[in-house]
């Protein structure tokens, strides 16, 4: 089943403890992201990759870190948690192309203490 | 001015009813329209892409009208499994790169 699958879920942690939440997509895609979601927000870019060893910021990228070693995964990296990183968090992949829709994985809902 | 703009709604309709949202962009060189669905605290998955020409799926019509720059969904005979948020999407990029742009969505509530 082709799917963008997230880890963890659900995540509540402390300000300063570096965390990892890991995506992976079985889609082949060349192109993955990471949004964040808060009320009255919408949906914001806060990294994306267009191919292996190629990452880009989008709209918020403070306080975030990403990597793509390999096409399939694309973790994001809270080096130092805040409260105001308490969001819920989207991985998505498409191919590349203009009219490619996107493919979301379910969500992990962060809460920083 | 917001790259996308919905209307947040919440559009309250009885079931049965045909409501309508739009949705503007700004970069007049998007090249790509998309509506999502959304339902709550679940991830964002596609409803329907947008063609120039408008294109329907069975109850949900879109449509893009580039020269005033929106696009629409027509969703007819409303049936409660309807609600949720609908986000207008559009790409603003050109060749193999391009953005998705979200709306902040608009909310839809179905009522027997």
């Amino acid at each position: 089943e082709a799917q963008v699958t997230q880890n963890p879920r659900y995540l509540i942690t402390v300000t300063g403890k570096k965390l990892t939440v890991t995506c992976s997509q079985n889609m082949n895609h060349e192109y993955m992201s990471w949004y964040r979601q808060d009320p009255g927000l919408g949906l914001r870019q806060i990294y994306y990759s267009m191919n292996v060893e190629v990452t880009d910021k989008g709209d918020v990228p403070e306080g975030y870190k990403v990597s793509r070693k390999e096409k399939r995964n694309f973790p994001l990296i809270l080096e130092s948690p805040s409260p105001n990183q308490t969001s819920l968090y989207f991985c998505a992949s498409r191919y590349q192309g203009v009219g490619q829709p996107q493919h979301f994985g379910d969500g992990t809902r962060l809460s920083i203490l | 001015r917001k790259e996308v703009e919905q209307d947040p709604g919440p559009f309250n309709v009885p079931e049965g009813a045909t409501v309508a949202f739009n949705c503007t962009y700004s970069n007049s060189a998007s090249q790509s329209f998309f509506w999502y669905r959304q339902d709550c605290r679940k991830e964002p998955k596609l409803l329907m892409s947008v063609y120039s020409s408008g294109n329907e799926d069975g109850r949900f019509t879109a449509q893009l009208n580039r020269a005033s720059q929106y696009i629409s969904l027509l969703i007819r005979d409303s049936k409660l499994s309807d609600s949720a948020t609908y986000l207008c999407v559009v790409n603003t990029g050109s060749g193999n790169t391009g953005k998705l742009i979200f709306g902040q969505g608009t909310t839809l509530q179905v009522k027997p």
